[in-house]
């Protein structure tokens, strides 16, 4: 079965720290993987798209890898902003049907 | 450029019902997804539709259904509705067929509540 997880659950760093969010998945055989950021109640918004041809993505302040072979992603966020409180999720693109999303880092930034 | 818009923001019925949540795509994109997240869980696909054709259906029994107009908007039609289809649910939209290579852009959702 092709799942997504991601852990920890939840994660508090105070304000100006760097951090990594974890996410992975049970098939190397991807199309592609996305990080995106859900604020309470709203949509989401997609932050990166790796493509299974490429190792890392940045934007600002946010790089994410992808390790195909391991089954690994990881989002690294510098300088924490009070800001960048959300839910964080990883979706994969096992097909070309759909995405498959894990359930989420809640990520509080403490001032 | 306008996002992806859903209606309504919210949506109350009671056990039985039927609802219908409706999505608009950015213009210019020819596939629209449905998901749902329901509480405590992870976002779970339910429908693909592109060019106006149902591509891919989710592990969701047959009452939820949906349709995709000609301008690519399209809606989601949920009967006899029960608790446990309370959920927020969302749409997204990409220009191409299929995840591969394209970003989904996601709505802002409709929150259904079933009583």
């Amino acid at each position: 079965k092709q799942e997504v997880t991601q852990i920890p659950a939840a994660l508090s760093v105070p304000e100006g720290e760097n951090l990594v969010l974890n996410c992975s998945f049970t098939d190397s055989a991807i199309y592609n993987l996305q990080w995106f950021r859900q604020d309470p109640g709203k949509g989401l918004t997609s932050l990166l798209l790796i493509q299974s041809s490429q190792r890392e993505q940045t934007s600002g302040r946010l790089n994410a890898s992808l390790d195909k072979s391991s089954g690994r992603s990881t989002l690294y966020i510098a300088a924490s902003q009070p800001g960048d409180s959300a839910t964080y999720l990883c979706a994969v693109a096992f097909g070309n049907e759909k995405l498959t999303f894990g359930t989420g880092t809640r990520l509080t930034i403490i001032p | 450029e306008a996002g992806v818009t859903q209606s309504p923001t919210h949506l109350i019925k009671t056990r039985g019902q039927q609802a219908t949540l409706r999505c608009s795509p950015i213009s210019g994109h020819t596939s629209v997804y449905w998901y749902q997240q329901a509480l405590g869980l992870g976002l779970q696909f339910l429908l693909w539709y592109d060019e106006g054709e149902e591509r891919n259906r989710g592990n969701f029994p047959p009452r939820f259904s949906g349709r995709q107009f000609p301008n690519y908007s399209s809606e989601l039609n949920v009967n006899a509705l029960e608790l446990e289809d309370s959920a927020l649910y969302l749409c997204a939209s990409s220009q191409g067929q299929g995840v591969n290579t394209d970003t989904q852009y996601f709505g802002p959702g409709t929150r259904l509540t079933v009583l």
